[in-house]
């Protein structure tokens, strides 16, 4: 079975710019959520979503978005790029709620370096 | 408010036990967990406790839960270099999202 598949692994974008990442979730995973991972901040929820719908959201800025298709495979978008936006951005899937077992299966990330 | 702390560090020598600690404030939490991050890796799910269980062995893992003191700790046995890692303990306050500590690195030197 395929683990949860994040594109691009490592990308440099320059202040100003945007970027999208996209997330493939575990066959059959109906949950998607993203987190952010710094040395600074550590790792702090995004959003979360399930069936298209965003459920949870975190404490970011408007310039954070995201979407999560048909099939689950899920999209986050960074408008407006910082320095600050310099991260790990991690996605996890689950089968549907996080909190009926806490498994949530994480990719590798996608690194993106802001310039 | 959400906040959950952890040392920064922990050196152990190999076959030696480690205990990682984490204290989190959310006393509704219903689940906590510990996440093991290896280098370039994203993170793996070790074990996680149910709130109202004060203890739960897994194998080297054992998790001890005071929920009193709202005091999170993980015991691993018999310590081996292939657990170098950066451990995380995570408690969920919403149902989909977990909130994650500052990470623990452990370092086992032989």
């Amino acid at each position: 079975k395929a683990g949860v598949t994040q594109t691009p692994r490592y990308l440099i974008k320059t202040r100003g710019q945007q970027v999208t990442l996209s997330c493939s979730p575990i066959s059959g995973h109906r949950s998607v959520s993203w987190y952010q991972q710094t040395p600074g901040q550590g790792l702090q929820f995004l959003f979360e979503y399930f069936s298209e719908t965003q459920r949870n959201k975190g404490n970011f800025p408007g310039r954070f978005s995201g979407r999560q298709f048909s099939n689950s495979r899920s999209e986050m978008n960074v408008s407006t790029l910082e320095l600050g936006d310099s991260a790990l951005y991690l996605c996890a899937s689950s089968w549907e709620r996080t909190s009926n077992t806490g498994e949530l299966f994480f990719g590798e990330g996608s690194r993106l370096t802001v310039l | 408010g959400e906040d959950v702390e952890q040392s920064l560090f922990l050196s152990v020598r190999e076959g030696d036990s480690s205990v990682i600690n984490c204290t989190y404030t959310d006393s509704s939490s219903t689940y906590l967990y510990w996440y093991k991050q290896e280098p370039g890796a994203g993170l793996q799910l070790l074990t996680y406790i149910f709130s109202n269980m004060d203890m739960k062995q897994d194998q080297r893992l054992t998790v001890l839960l005071n929920k009193k003191d709202k005091h999170l700790s993980l015991r691993i046995a018999d310590t081996q270099t292939g657990d170098s890692a950066i451990y995380f303990c995570a408690e969920s306050v919403d149902t989909d999202k977990l909130i994650f500590g500052t990470g623990t690195r452990l370092q086992v030197f032989p």
